[in-house]
């Protein structure tokens, strides 16, 4: 079962535009990570928030995390073409196995110049 | 370095052949996963290892099997290939963990015909 949910599915905006991505997950978490998957490559990770932690950047990426609602979003200011990708929240997830590393189904980001 | 190296890009199977998608790190990471990623499924986890001799199951692990004789291979078996398994598949590595940034190779595009 899915741990992390994103939020459009799909989302275009032209380039200069922010485009702002959500997800939601399901039980506590000791972090919450985004990746980006550009056409035919595989996942490269982004950021890293961490459960105490409610806002993070990094160059034109700003995700902010609200534990009580269990969900985090991704902003990406200014966006340019290069920015088009799928975009993807994990979070880890425990069971009786183990711990493991668990994706929503990402959210694809369309950029136009 | 290279990072995570997955061979072969591309490959296709009959049903009922078996096959081995191979996967290396050159990073000395413990932690490594299978994923398979399907259209409007996300990425879904096969199995994982948290180290060489230890194997868990993911979400999806029917199918499929795993070793870890080393720490930097851990390839993935198709027992009796299915059309159900032509996917696109992504081995990861990390530190040790799976709640730790993930490294990502461009993963096998996998026909069953």
């Amino acid at each position: 079962s899915q741990q992390g949910e994103e939020d459009p599915q799909a989302l275009s905006i032209q380039e200069g535009e922010n485009a702002t991505m959500n997800c939601s997950y399901k039980t506590s978490i000791n972090n919450l990570q985004w990746y980006r998957q550009n056409s035919g490559r595989g996942l490269v990770h982004l950021i890293l928030i961490r459960s105490n932690e409610r806002e993070k950047h990094s160059g034109r990426l700003r995700v902010t995390l609200d534990t009580s609602k269990k969900s985090s979003s991704l902003l990406i200011t200014a966006s340019r073409a290069a920015d088009t990708a799928s975009y993807f929240c994990a979070t880890a997830a425990t069971n009786q196995a183990g711990t493991a590393l668990i994706f929503g189904k990402g959210t694809t980001l369309s950029v136009s110049s | 370095n290279a990072g995570v190296t997955q061979t072969p890009k591309f490959q296709v199977l009959k049903t009922g052949q078996s096959m081995t998608l191979q996967c290396a790190q050159d990073m000395n990471h413990e932690y490594m996963s299978w994923y398979r990623q399907d259209p409007g499924m996300g990425l879904r986890l096969i199995h994982y290892s948290v180290g060489a001799g230890i194997t868990d199951q993911g979400e999806v692990p029917n199918g499929y099997n795993v070793s870890r004789s080393t720490t930097e291979d851990f390839p993935l078996r198709l027992l009796s290939a299915a059309p159900s398994q032509t996917s696109v598949y992504f081995c990861a590595s990390s530190w040790d963990r799976a709640d730790q940034p993930q490294h990502f190779g461009d993963g096998t595009r996998l026909s069953i015909l």
